[in-house]
């Protein structure tokens, strides 16, 4: 089954303890990207992903880190989250230039 | 960067109506695409279109380039249509389709 997994899909953590977020999917797919949502701001995108090794930043990246080291795995890293990292975010992925852009289950991740 | 302006905010409607949601953007784009994040959050892609009329059973989206707007028509709407609707033109350099910047969404309620 053609899917996108993430993990954590829930975590509460506390300032300043670095975490990463898993992203893992398994169709191959050169183009991956995260996005973060936040009520009244809707989804806005963090950081993306063309290839293995290729990234840039989307429209929110402070505070985040991304790697691409194999073509299936694309991981969200806080180093040092703050509260208002608090947010709900989406790993998701894509094939081709116009292909359908397949979303993960969402992370709910909380900073106290 | 591209400004997305998403309408109406929310809708609520009987099972069995038709709808159009709108969504205007500032910028030329080549492309736009339509998603829906129903109850439990989860994300799907509805359309990639680039320009002109897609459909796809009771769903149908229309997109104007040249005057900056889409408009994702919902026919015979059913309970399971509720949730909220985003649409996504691309904010890369070019039209670059790496970068997406959603709207704020509609979310839309059908009562049976």
């Amino acid at each position: 089954e053609a899917q996108v997994t993430q993990n954590p899909r829930y975590l509460i953590t506390v300032t300043g303890k670095k975490l990463t977020v898993t992203c893992s999917q398994n169709m191959n797919h050169e183009y991956m990207s995260w996005y973060r949502q936040d009520p009244g701001l809707g989804l806005r995108q963090i950081y993306y992903s063309m290839n293995v090794e290729v990234t840039d930043k989307g429209d929110v990246p402070e505070g985040y880190k991304v790697s691409r080291k194999e073509k299936r795995n694309f991981p969200l890293i806080l180093e040092s989250p703050s509260p208002n990292q608090t947010s709900l975010y989406f790993c998701a992925s894509r094939g081709g230039w116009t292909g359908e852009l397949f979303f993960g289950e969402g992370s709910r991740l909380t900073v106290l | 960067g591209i400004q997305v302006e998403q309408s109406p905010p929310d809708l609520i409607l009987q099972e069995g109506a038709n709808s159009t949601l709108r969504c205007n953007f500032s910028d030329s784009v080549n492309n736009l695409q339509w998603f829906h994040q129903n109850p439990w959050g989860q994300l799907i892609n509805l359309f990639y279109i680039p320009s002109g009329t897609k459909q796809n059973g009771r769903l149908s989206a229309t997109t104007v380039a040249t005057e900056r707007y889409s408009l994702l028509y919902i026919s015979s709407s059913q309970t399971t249509d509720s949730g909220v609707y985003f649409c996504a033109p691309p904010s890369g350099s070019g039209g670059s389709n790496y970068k997406l910047t959603f709207g704020k969404g509609t979310l839309l309620t059908v009562n049976p």
